[in-house]
């Protein structure tokens, strides 16, 4: 079983839409989560951290359940510019390590 | 800020030559970073943890003779390739932790790496 898993799509959205990504981890120790962006054959880029309460940063909004050890991501008002495809990421503060999701893609479509 | 340069973006080499990859912390020292490989439509896998100043850790199944790990300053690291083979063609992605809480963790830009 991998430590992050996320369903790997793609999902093909339609502008506007409202998406959810889901991603569980395995490892009880983790303390820091996070959503990283990555567009074809770039860098990832942090899109969010994810705290305990659940976050909000514009159309984005990541939710953090610990008793599930479960992330998730919703992205509002899609727009094409969101096609990427969505990294869910979880640290241990100790060695500092992230163990990332295997990543969902999302397709936003005129 | 938060800036993590990595040099070269790309790179073509022949099997059998070492190929140098550099990592740069501009703006703020990185007591370690992170090497990741990502093959396509795959995710990145951790390879090594790097440390200023001690041996690097290496992840099961990472030849540390081949891929050697210097951090030699706080705000330089540099993997090497060494006698490269078609099947290390890869994405090679650094990575360095700035202030979490705002920055979470800065990656490099990436080097694509074809070994013909």
């Amino acid at each position: 079983r991998k430590e992050v898993e996320q369903d790997p799509g793609p999902f093909n959205v339609p502008e506007g839409a409202t998406v959810a990504f889901n991603c569980t981890y395995s490892n009880s120790a983790s303390q820091s989560f996070f959503w990283y962006r990555q567009d074809c054959r770039k860098e990832p880029k942090l899109l969010m951290s994810v705290y305990s309460s659940g976050n909000e940063d514009g159309r984005f909004t990541a939710q953090l359940n610990r008793a599930s050890q479960y992330i998730s991501l919703l992205i509002r008002d899609s727009k094409l510019s969101d096609s990427a495809t969505y990294l869910c990421v979880a640290g241990v503060n100790v060695g500092n390590m992230l163990t990332f999701g295997g990543g969902t893609r999302l397709m936003v479509k005129p | 800020g938060a800036v993590v340069s990595q040099h070269p973006s790309w790179v073509i080499c022949k099997s059998g030559t070492s190929v140098k990859i550099e990592c740069r912390s501009l703006d703020f020292q990185a007591t370690t970073m992170f090497w990741y490989r990502q093959f396509p439509k795959q995710s990145l896998m951790l390879m090594a943890t790097s440390n200023e100043g001690s041996k690097a850790t290496y992840e099961q199944g990472v030849e540390k003779d081949k891929f050697l790990i210097n951090h030699a300053s706080l705000t330089l690291s540099t993997l090497t390739v060494t006698s490269a083979h078609p099947e290390d063609s890869s994405f090679y992605i650094c990575s360095a932790r700035g202030e979490v809480e705002v920055y979470g963790y800065t990656f490099g830009s990436g080097t694509r790496l074809t070994v013909v």
